[in-house]
């Protein structure tokens, strides 16, 4: 069965210093689909990143990285000298095949806060 | 992302009233997935329509919900009767195909029923 576990309910970090939010998935299929997304205090849904199973080459945005690693199950994301703006809940989600790569299924998320 | 829209962005309905939320989707988009997310909790799959047809509708309550994408017009998620339960966030995404999922959210309808 799919699922995702995100086991950080809160974290708390200083602006400036770095922070890493644990993502780790269970799926039985091949072809896969993961994704992160923010939430900030606004309530939208802000898309960051979608990974395919067979693309496991880590990511850098800017200040954000991705660390997808297959033998973990884990799609860890961090953000490096962390800004006030980066306050927001964070979830990774996972959907599996192409046909259904609609049906995501989320983790419970993790709540961010940067403090100045 | 702006390009799918929703309206309104707040609701708030009485108990045993009806709630219609709005998703317009993408330009050239004629997939529509539809998506609810209570208070302090993930997202959840609702379900997917094509126009004028309801295709995987596996995530919806079995009761008081209903939704449509009519061949004009933006798809419409009809909640009757609504409890307090129903107090959520609901929002669309769309595609142009099925297997491509754009990964991109409208902004929300975040309803209350009091």
């Amino acid at each position: 069965a799919q699922k995702v576990t995100q086991a950080q309910t809160e974290i708390s970090v200083v602006e400036k210093e770095d922070v890493t939010l644990d993502c780790v998935y269970e799926t039985r299929d091949t072809t896969y689909y993961l994704f992160w997304y923010k939430q900030p205090p606004s309530g939208e849904l802000v898309f960051l990143i979608r990974r395919n199973s067979f693309d496991e080459q880590n990511e850098i945005s800017g200040r954000y990285s991705w660390n997808f690693q297959k033998s973990t199950s884990s799609f860890n994301f961090t953000i490096t000298a962390s800004q006030v703006v980066d306050s927001a809940v964070y979830f990774c989600a996972l959907s599996e095949g192409a046909y259904s790569s609609y049906k995501l299924i989320f983790g419970s998320g993790t709540r961010l806060l940067v403090r100045p | 992302n702006a390009g799918v829209m929703q309206n309104p962005r707040h609701l708030v309905r009485r108990r045993g009233q009806e709630a219609r939320l709005r998703c317009s989707p993408m330009k050239g988009h004629s997939h529509v997935y539809w998506y609810r997310q209570l208070p302090e909790e993930g997202l959840k799959f609702m379900v997917y329509l094509q126009k004028e047809n309801i295709i995987d509708e596996s995530g919806m309550p079995k009761e008081r919900f209903s939704a449509e994408f009519p061949k004009e017009g933006p798809s419409i998620l009809r909640i009757q009767q609504v409890v307090r339960g129903d107090s959520a966030a609901y929002f669309c995404a769309s595609s142009a195909r099925v297997d491509r999922f754009e990964a991109f959210f409208g902004q929300g309808t975040r309803l209350t029923v009091v």
